[in-house]
């Protein structure tokens, strides 16, 4: 079955740096890659996804580049806010199969 | 996106007793629910999938006996966490999704289950 490797577990960021989480995948089946974002005690949120069609992917200040040769994709915060201070996760499925998290990292952006 | 209600978002209860969770596709009808458990500061980890109509089927070392998924409509599935023992205290979640070409998920809001 799938595997998804996140990278780094913790990272810390001054206020106005960029952030950037990796994400490996196993299985070359996987053409759906989510990225949520966990408040304490609360729901993931999704913040943004990218399919295997697609290299690149963009909203505002954050963006997701798949690389789907090497089985990787990152998710990409410039300009960081003390508000995005969460974990985040990433996430890979093959269409009707369930979502395979990653194992989550923790951001705090330091003001 | 859609939205997913998941009842009671917090419980406490005996040692022995059972707890009944529930999760509810508000606006959509969901082919297929999953239930994830998280611990402190850990991931998502798939319990089992729960498709409408059918059994649900179980992720390695889950025990189906003890954690009860009834999935009786497209609205709504049930997680039963049988027999509680204090190792079973976790935040549980549930997603629903209607199969979309990528699998997109909606997560209800938790549940912390505290059993003393």
């Amino acid at each position: 079955g799938e595997n998804v490797e996140q990278h780094p577990s913790t990272l810390s960021v001054q206020e106005g740096d960029s952030a950037v989480i990796k994400c490996t995948y196993s299985d070359s089946a996987s053409n759906y890659f989510p990225w949520y974002k966990q408040e304490l005690g609360k729901r993931p949120q999704l913040i943004i996804d990218i399919r295997s069609n697609v290299g690149e992917k963009k909203d505002q200040r954050i963006a997701v580049t798949l690389n789907k040769t090497a089985k990787h994709f990152s998710l990409h915060i410039t300009e960081t806010q003390p508000e995005d201070s969460a974990v985040y996760f990433c996430a890979a499925s093959s269409g009707n199969t369930p979502l395979v998290f990653g194992k989550g990292t923790r951001l705090s952006v330091i003001a | 996106g859609a939205v997913v209600s998941q009842h009671p978002s917090w419980v406490i209860c005996k040692s022995g007793t059972s707890v009944k969770i529930e999760c509810r596709s508000l606006d959509f009808q969901a082919t297929t629910m999953f239930w994830y458990r998280q611990f402190p500061k850990q991931s998502l980890m798939l319990m089992a999938t729960s498709n409408e109509g059918s059994k649900a089927t179980y992720e390695q070392g889950v025990e189906k006996d003890k954690f009860l998924i009834n999935h009786a409509s497209l609205t709504l599935s049930t997680l039963t966490v049988t027999s509680a023992h204090p190792e079973d205290s976790s935040f549980y979640i549930c997603s629903a999704s209607y199969w979309t070409e990528g699998g997109e998920a909606f997560f209800g809001q938790g549940t912390r289950l505290t059993v003393v």
